[in-house]
């Protein structure tokens, strides 16, 4: 089984709202990672977590806030979003950080009012 | 940093008739290339990769090609279908402590006409 889960699958926020993504999987994989795509683009990294501890910030703003509560679960604090911030966020998995193969969720489309 | 160039940006294909797809990069410590397949609403997902100790790589319809010394790649799609209708990514990957990142072309529309 290599299925990421995503929730929710659609979001609408406000500019002031607080709201969270979250993404699961059970594959045992030690790495995760957030990805933003914008509409007819690539995926462009954001976070990597290897055991739980965050490894790698792509120059982030402050209003993205990463965790891992477990080696099963990714979440994404969102605060104080820009329209622009509108897209489609995708969580991917691998084995182990640097491992080749990455698969991804389906993917939180949100959009900021 | 590594650069992923892919053509052509959109293509169109009879049902039945094959689909290629080429990519190149730039870093030639680059040895791990996977594609993948998004459907409208859906996440990437991963269709075929290759290494760069393999040459070539097939599943039932789907092949990758890997020129290393011209560093590209191709996807081959053979007896296309309406569900291949999607986009396309190829990504490009070295290995070693610092290359933890997948870096991907820029995506080809590939549409089937039945």
């Amino acid at each position: 089984d290599t299925e990421v889960t995503q929730t929710p699958k659609h979001l609408v926020m406000g500019m002031t709202n607080k709201k969270s993504l979250k993404c699961e999987q059970h594959m045992g994989h030690r790495a995760m990672y957030w990805y933003k795509q914008k509409a007819k683009k690539p995926p462009e990294l954001m976070f990597v977590y290897s055991y739980e501890k965050l490894s790698i910030n792509e120059s982030v703003p402050s209003r993205f806030s990463p965790e891992c509560p477990n080696s099963s679960l990714l979440n994404l604090h969102l605060h104080a979003l820009q329209p622009e911030d509108s897209a489609l966020y995708l969580c991917a998995s691998s084995q182990n950080f640097g491992t080749d193969t990455q698969y991804f969720g389906p993917g939180t489309r949100l959009t900021v009012l | 940093g590594e650069n992923v160039e892919q053509h052509p940006s959109t293509l169109s294909v009879q049902e039945g008739d094959s689909a290629v797809i080429k990519c190149t990069y730039s870093d030639s410590a680059s040895n791990y290339f996977p594609w993948y397949k998004q459907e409208l609403g859906k996440g990437p997902q991963l269709i075929i990769d290759i290494r760069s100790n393999v040459g070539e790589k097939k599943d039932q319809r789907i092949a990758v090609t890997l020129n290393k010394t011209a560093k590209h790649f191709s996807l081959h799609i053979t007896e296309t279908q309406p569900e291949d209708s999607a986009v396309y990514f190829c990504a490009a990957k070295g290995t070693g402590a610092g290359s933890y990142q997948l870096t991907f072309g820029k995506g080809t529309k590939l549409s089937v006409i039945p």
